[in-house]
């Protein structure tokens, strides 16, 4: 099925442990996204890209590392994890232009649950 | 910056009972657009419906509908003839024009009682 396909879709990681959460999309969306989502917080925006080779911050970009090399694929990195990283990691990706996502909008993966202990 | 808030952190109706979800925002631009997203237990997120600001009507969406006060920072949603499976968290969303992405409410967590 085509859409968006987050891996792994569970993880426990030590504190100071790395890892890599991977987006893919087969939709040829040029616009990707990573939110984190807390209890009571709802999702906050960690990183986003709009085109293959860019990336930018977001609301909360501490702690993360992105790379876009392939539009396809947008991976999120933890380089030395900590407790407050426990959450669920959502990528979403979009059509471009102004308009695009209004017009067409956002499609999510499913998720990711971290937790580090 | 934008901020979505939503005052009601969990709401209880019985079936086949109409309720609102609250949800008010601040910006300073003027071209936006505006949606509420649910989501299941699945954790999936779900488009329920969109509006766009300088659009007067209000959006429908079956038993979705939304109103939309644009002067007073205000976009409610309506659930008509509740049913079991509307038992999720509603979030309501903002967004400007261009690749900035979505900003989220805090949330509601909606139990509909049979």
């Amino acid at each position: 099925n085509a859409g968006v396909t987050q891996t792994p879709k569970f993880r426990v990681l030590k504190t100071g442990q790395s890892m890599t959460l991977l987006c893919a999309q087969d939709m040829n969306h040029e616009y990707m996204y990573w939110y984190r989502q807390d209890p009571g917080m709802g999702l906050r925006l960690i990183h986003y890209s709009v085109g293959e080779g860019t990336t930018a911050k977001g609301e909360v970009p501490d702690g993360y590392n992105v790379s876009r090399l392939k539009k396809q694929n947008f991976l999120l990195g933890l380089e030395s994890a900590a407790p407050s990283q426990t959450s669920v990691y959502f990528c979403a990706s979009s059509y471009s232009g102004v308009l695009a996502p209004a017009n067409y909008g956002y499609t999510f993966g499913s998720g990711t649950r971290l937790t580090v202990v | 910056a934008q901020t979505v808030t939503q005052s009601q952190p969990e709401m209880s109706v019985q079936e086949a009972e109409t309720v609102t979800l609250s949800c008010t925002y601040d910006t300073s631009e003027s071209n936006y657009y505006l949606f509420w997203y649910k989501q299941p237990p699945s954790r999936q997120m779900i488009l329920v419906i969109r509006q766009e600001a300088y659009k007067q009507q209000n959006a429908t969406e079956n038993r979705f509908s939304v109103n939309f006060q644009k002067a007073a920072k205000s976009f409610s949603l309506k659930i008509s003839d509740s049913q079991l499976g509307d038992t999720a968290m509603y979030f309501c969303a903002f967004m400007k024009q261009g690749a900035d992405g979505l900003t989220f409410g805090k949330g509601t967590h909606l139990i509909i009682q049979p």
